[in-house]
């Protein structure tokens, strides 16, 4: 399973750091993403981080303010989140990708003044 | 940035089967975009149904199978129930990019 913390209620221009902590499968193997989901929208791919930490790539909406980064001997990966602006407000799910494809429950982060 | 279309809602018959599909505004899809198929239920987080196009994980039941269709990724849903009711993603690889699809609201009435 992959469990989520580090949601919260933020000052637009603030910062905040998710975390993803994964058990019962093998971590360091996979392709790791966020994806977030606004009130009542569609999901929307944010990150994605290779099996180890290699290759990181964002979707134009966060590139810059945002930063994915894993550590695998903690079997964690995080989401630095930086200027902060009320549009990032969603939930934010971690994913494994491929023959894991396991979702994380999700962490609210709201961006407001 | 690509965009990647669903239906935006379909209705199935329990017990029927229904096919959603998922196009790309680049052209075909295709085994290079590793199309993946997710299912969301009203206040839960999305499970993973599909990846690389068909395989199932674990917990998929038999009744849904993917494919490509057409130039479009597929999935199809043979023996609906009413557990199946929900929103379904796809989701499509363009290089260093991933697009989520807007989802279909598929009715099992």
């Amino acid at each position: 399973q992959l469990v989520q913390s580090g949601g919260g209620l933020v000052q637009p221009g603030g910062s905040l750091r998710l975390s993803c902590v994964a058990s019962g499968f093998t971590f360091s193997t996979d392709s790791l993403y966020w994806v977030r989901q606004g009130p009542g929208k569609g999901l929307v791919w944010v990150s994605r981080i290779t099996n180890n930490g290699g290759v990181t790539n964002y979707a134009d909406s966060v590139k810059g303010r945002f930063a994915v980064s894993r550590d695998n001997a903690k079997n964690t990966m995080y989401l630095q989140m930086n200027s902060l602006r009320v549009e990032d407000t969603a939930v934010y799910y971690c994913l494994s990708s491929g023959s894991s494809g396991i979702w994380g429950q999700g962490t609210l982060v709201t961006v407001s003044s | 940035q690509a965009v990647v279309t669903q239906e935006s809602s379909l209705t199935v018959s329990p017990g029927g089967t229904v096919t959603l599909t998922c196009g790309s505004s680049t052209g075909d899809v295709t085994s290079g975009h590793y199309p993946y198929w997710f299912q969301q239920k009203p206040g839960q987080a999305p499970r993973t149904l599909i990846y690389d196009i068909s395989n199932r994980l674990s917990w998929t039941p038999a009744r849904f199978s993917g494919s490509l269709l057409g130039g479009r990724a597929a999935l199809t849903l043979s023996g609906a129930q009413p557990d199946d009711e929900a929103d379904y993603y796809c989701f499509l690889f363009y290089g260093a990019a991933r697009v989520f699809g807007g989802g279909t609201k598929l009715t099992v009435l």
